[in-house]
């Protein structure tokens, strides 16, 4: 079974650092890009970047250029998102989701992680 | 405001059908990009429910079915029932800003009435 497996919620302060993780299975780690997504309370997806874990080839939304990093360990099938400073406004909920193209159609988002909450609050 | 723009709600009594669009421009779905459409239960991740515009991934039942036409898409679902009772999300790729990326529209609540 295809499985991305999250790591647990977060509290942070403003200012704190922070590194979270999406673990797959299941399948080769590194032939399929994986993505990060973030979802603010009560609010909708928004694309945040994809890395290639083969090569750590990486794209980012124009929105979270130079707020997140994102990269991969293909050793341990893992990739990550990272802040340096978290803010506020990082509080939601993140996904991690393979990306997979089924027959000739670009490639949609499948599975999912659990997804992981990250609040940030002083 | 999101790239592809989804109405935030519709509602349907169980067994009736409801639609849920979304509208894109000419630098995505315009463009020729295919629109996939995820399901989120509440309180968990979303879950892909259509890819490539109509193909249903194995599992999905045949009651959920897409369509795409010029610069939108449309995710119908017949024979409603309670456990569709779900946040549903379009999403497909841009080309502007020289580059391309991937963009989700708003999302659309569905209630059961």
């Amino acid at each position: 079974e295809v499985q991305l497996v999250q790591s647990g919620a977060e509290v942070k302060k403003p200012g704190e650092s922070l590194k979270i993780s999406c673990k797959g299975s299941g399948y080769s780690f590194t032939s399929y890009w994986i993505g990060w997504v973030r979802q603010m309370p009560g609010k909708g997806l928004e694309w945040m970047g994809i890395i290639y874990p083969g090569d750590s080839d990486t794209r980012y939304s124009p929105s979270f250029q130079g707020q997140v990093t994102i990269s991969a360990d293909k050793s341990i099938s893992t990739a990550y998102l990272q802040w340096s400073s978290l803010k506020a406004s990082d509080t939601a909920m993140y996904y991690c989701a393979r990306q997979v193209s089924y027959g000739d159609y670009p490639p949609s988002f499948d599975p999912w992680g659990q997804g992981t909450l990250v609040t940030v609050s002083s | 405001q999101s790239v592809l723009t989804q109405p935030p709600s519709v509602s349907g009594a169980p067994g009736q059908r409801v639609t849920i669009s979304c509208t894109g421009s000419s630098s995505n779905i315009g463009a020729g990009y295919d629109v996939h459409w995820y399901q989120q239960l509440p309180g968990t991740a979303p879950k892909l429910l259509i890819y490539g515009n109509s193909n249903r991934p194995s599992g999905v039942p045949d009651r959920f079915s897409g369509s795409k036409s010029g610069t939108s898409a449309s995710l119908a679902i017949t024979g409603l029932q309670a456990e569709d009772e779900a946040d549903y999300y379009c999403q497909s790729y841009d080309s502007s800003l020289s580059a391309w990326h991937v963009v989700f529209g708003g999302g659309t609540k569905l209630t059961v009435l």
